[in-house]
């Protein structure tokens, strides 16, 4: 079945310290994909997303994630963690061969130790 | 600033009695989304409305209906509300991209 899946329910990192959280896909094709944020108690904001070409994609509040074929993965990465990107991360793909609906990662929590 | 805006944020309502969450954006986008999310877990999709087609989820419960009188606004419709209904529900558009932008959700407290 076409998916995304995120390993790792839950994360911990030192402020400061490189971020990378991950994502692997199972489609067919060369598949569009997204990273979403979310804070407690907040809707989801877009952090970047890849439809084709390069396969770094740089997003906002100093987010990339890379494409990687061969992995099947589109893991985002941040060179240094702040306090405030402590949130919910979910990683999305098509659903079903639609191009209107999306399926989203379990989610990640990110925790970010002072 | 163009947005997707949802009201109210929390809701409180009683066992049984109906309640309607409401969704706006000036966005003028022509697909717009009702997702469920419940603590903990991604954002479950409930039915989406393509211009003024409706689709419904297959497993979504009957409790729940949708209106879209106009581009601009969506509504959900809780008929009976259980306390299993309780969560986060969020609104999101789409245009001719593919990614969605999301409303804050409204927090659904059922007592």
């Amino acid at each position: 079945a076409q998916s995304v899946t995120q390993p790792d329910i839950h994360i911990t990192v030192s402020e400061g310290a490189s971020l990378e959280l991950r994502c692997n896909y199972s489609y067919g094709a060369t598949p569009y994909l997204f990273w979403y944020v979310q804070s407690p108690g907040q809707g989801l904001q877009l952090l970047l997303k890849y439809f084709s070409g390069d396969t770094l994609v740089q997003g906002i509040k100093g987010f990339e994630a890379e494409f990687k074929r061969s992995q099947s993965s589109f893991n985002l990465r941040k060179p240094s963690v702040h306090w405030s990107d402590a949130a919910e991360y979910f990683c999305a793909g098509p659903s079903g061969g639609s191009n209107y609906k999306l399926t989203f990662g379990k989610g990640t929590l990110l925790t970010v130790n002072p | 600033d163009a947005m997707v805006i949802q009201n109210p944020r929390y809701q409180v309502t009683q066992f049984g009695k109906p309640v309607t969450l409401s969704c706006s954006q000036t966005l003028n986008h022509n697909v717009m989304y009702w997702y469920q999310q419940k603590s903990s877990q991604a954002p479950k999709l409930l039915f989406h409305y393509y211009d003024k087609d409706f689709n419904n989820e297959a497993d979504t419960p009957d409790n729940f209906q949708s209106r879209r009188p106009n581009t601009s606004f969506c509504f959900l419709d809780i008929r009976s509300p259980g306390l299993g209904d309780a969560a986060m529900y969020l609104c999101a558009t789409r245009d001719r991209g593919y990614e969605q932008y999301f409303g804050p959700g409204t927090r659904l407290t059922v007592t």
